[in-house]
C-alpha cells in the first residue's frame, strides 16, 4: 500500500523552529518528486514547496522562501521540511504529498497522490 | 502567476441532485495540469481527476470532469451522501479556494 505519514508537528512560539518529517512506504520514494501543501484551520490548500526526485529541482512559495528549506533522504524514504523564523501565519495543517508524472503520447500529466494524514503546526505564544 | 477560482463558494443540493462546480483559471492552463481533489473534515485531500477528464483509480463513475482553455467543470452526476465534501481544483503549485458541496 502506497503511504505517507508526516510527524514533527506540534506547538512553537513565534520565531521558533520545526522540523517536519514524511515517511513513505508501498513505492519507490527515489523515483518521485514530492511536495508540503499546508491548510491553515477553516482555509483551502496552499502549496509550500516541492523537491524533485533526486534534490536537483527545489522551489518555494514566496510566502515561506527564505524560511523553510525542504530536503529529502532517499535511503530512508524520507521527505523533510525544516521550518525557522515560524510565524503566527504559519499555523497549519501541513500534509505531504507524492507527485505524480505521466507521460502520454508526447503529453505531460501531474498530479498529487496520495497525501498523508497530515500533521499540525501551530505557532503561538 | 496563475489564479483559479472556483465557483460557487458553496452548493446546497440533496442527495440524487445533480453537482455542478466551476473552475475558473486567470490565463490558459493545459488540461493535463488540471487536478480535482475532494477533501472532508478532518481527512487529507483525496485525488478525484487528473488530467481534467480522467478518473482516479477506484473513482465511481457519476464523478466526472471537462473543460479546457480557461474554464473547467467537475459534475457529480447523483449526489450520495458521502459525497458532501469541498471540492478544490489545481493546476501545479495553485489551487482554487474551493466549494464547499453542502446538504439542502
Amino acid at each position: 500500500e502506497v503511504q505517507l505519514v508526516e510527524s514533527g508537528g506540534g506547538l512553537v512560539k513565534p520565531g521558533g523552529s520545526l522540523r517536519l518529517s514524511c515517511a513513505a512506504s508501498g513505492f519507490t520514494f527515489s523515483s518521485y518528486s514530492m511536495n508540503w501543501v499546508r491548510q491553515a484551520p477553516g482555509k483551502g490548500l496552499e502549496w509550500v514547496s516541492s523537491i524533485s526526485s533526486s534534490s536537483s529541482y527545489i522551489y518555494y512559495a514566496d510566502s515561506v522562501k527564505g524560511r523553510f528549506t525542504i530536503s529529502r533522504d532517499n535511503a530512508k524514504n524520507s521527505l523533510y521540511l525544516q521550518m525557522n523564523s515560524l510565524r503566527a501565519e504559519d499555523t497549519a495543517v501541513y500534509y505531504c504529498a507524492r507527485e505524480v508524472v505521466v507521460v502520454v503520447a508526447a503529453t505531460r500529466y501531474n498530479w498529487f497522490d496520495p497525501w498523508g494524514q497530515g500533521t499540525l503546526v501551530t505557532v503561538s505564544s | 502567476e496563475i489564479v483559479l477560482t472556483q465557483s460557487p463558494g458553496t452548493l446546497s443540493l440533496s442527495p440524487g441532485e445533480r453537482a455542478t462546480l466551476s473552475c475558473r483559471a486567470s490565463q490558459s492552463v493545459s488540461s493535463s495540469y488540471l487536478a480535482w481533489y475532494q477533501q472532508k473534515p478532518g481527512q487529507a485531500p483525496r485525488l478525484l481527476i487528473y488530467g481534467a477528464s480522467s478518473r482516479a483509480t477506484g473513482i465511481p463513475d457519476r464523478f466526472s470532469g471537462s473543460g479546457s482553455g480557461t474554464d473547467f467543470t467537475l459534475t457529480i452526476s447523483r449526489l450520495e451522501p458521502e459525497d458532501f465534501a469541498v471540492y478544490y481544483c489545481q493546476q501545479g503549485g495553485t489551487f482554487g479556494q474551493g466549494t464547499k458541496v453542502e446538504i439542502k
